[in-house]
């Protein structure tokens, strides 16, 4: 069974860079089928897509947030990282990692990032 | 970027009663489009892909249909357990882009 799991700072600073890492578990980012996704709730709202990383490195961002963004992946420890520049309380957010092969098959149980001095 | 359009926002019914969700695409996304189901405090889960296939585990109550524009998601009599929030997401153009609908609340009535 696939299993995702978020971690990092639940509190961030505006200004400073958010970052989050997932692990993945019960099969390998570099079998190459899939897309390693991270994607963002604000409180209360729907989802919104911030990117995704395949497990040769191949990267692509959502529009609306591609000048802040990197995805980057660690085949040999089966993580994948986020890195949010520059954030502000309007990226205060649950935060998910999930695995897309077409679709967002399996998720992590999202991590509660606070931007707040 | 292709924008989809839930209806409606929240739809309050009995358990027993049958539900139908609205999703519609600003163009044609043909039939790649999923729908989810989220509870407070949990990740999404996958019901439907490609407009009609239920994914793994998914009780044959909850169907969907359509193709192009227009899409629909029926829950044949609702259980309690049914009552979330749910979410139509697109990927016609993926990769390398994907939108999600804005999302419709079911809730008791």
């Amino acid at each position: 069974q696939v299993q995702l799991q978020e971690s990092g700072p639940g509190l961030v600073k505006p200004s400073q860079t958010l970052t989050l890492t997932c692990t993945v578990s019960g099969g390998s980012i570099s079998s190459g089928h899939y897309y390693w996704s991270w994607i963002r709730q604000h409180p209360g709202k729907g989802l919104e897509w911030i990117g995704y990383i395949y497990y040769s490195g191949s990267s692509y961002y959502s529009p609306s947030l591609e000048s802040r963004v990197t995805i980057s992946v660690d085949t040999s420890k089966n993580q994948f990282s986020l890195k949010l520049s520059s954030v502000t309380a309007a990226d205060t957010a649950v935060y998910y990692c999930a695995r897309q092969n077409s679709y967002f098959d399996y998720w992590g149980q999202g991590a509660l990032v606070t931007v707040s001095a | 970027e292709i924008v989809l359009t839930q209806s409606p926002a929240t739809l309050s019914l009995s358990p027993g009663e049958r539900a139908t969700l609205s999703c519609r695409a600003s163009q044609s996304v043909s039939h790649y489009l999923a729908w989810f189901q989220q509870k407070p405090g949990q990740a999404p889960r996958l019901l439907i892909y490609d407009a009609s296939r239920r994914a793994t585990g998914i009780p044959a109550r909850f169907s969907g249909s359509g193709s192009g524009t227009d899409f629909t998601l029926t829950i044949s009599s609702l259980e309690p357990e049914d009552f979330a929030v749910y979410y139509c997401q697109q990927r016609f153009n993926w990769p390398p882009a994907l939108t999600f609908g804005g999302g419709t609340k079911v809730e008791i009535k």
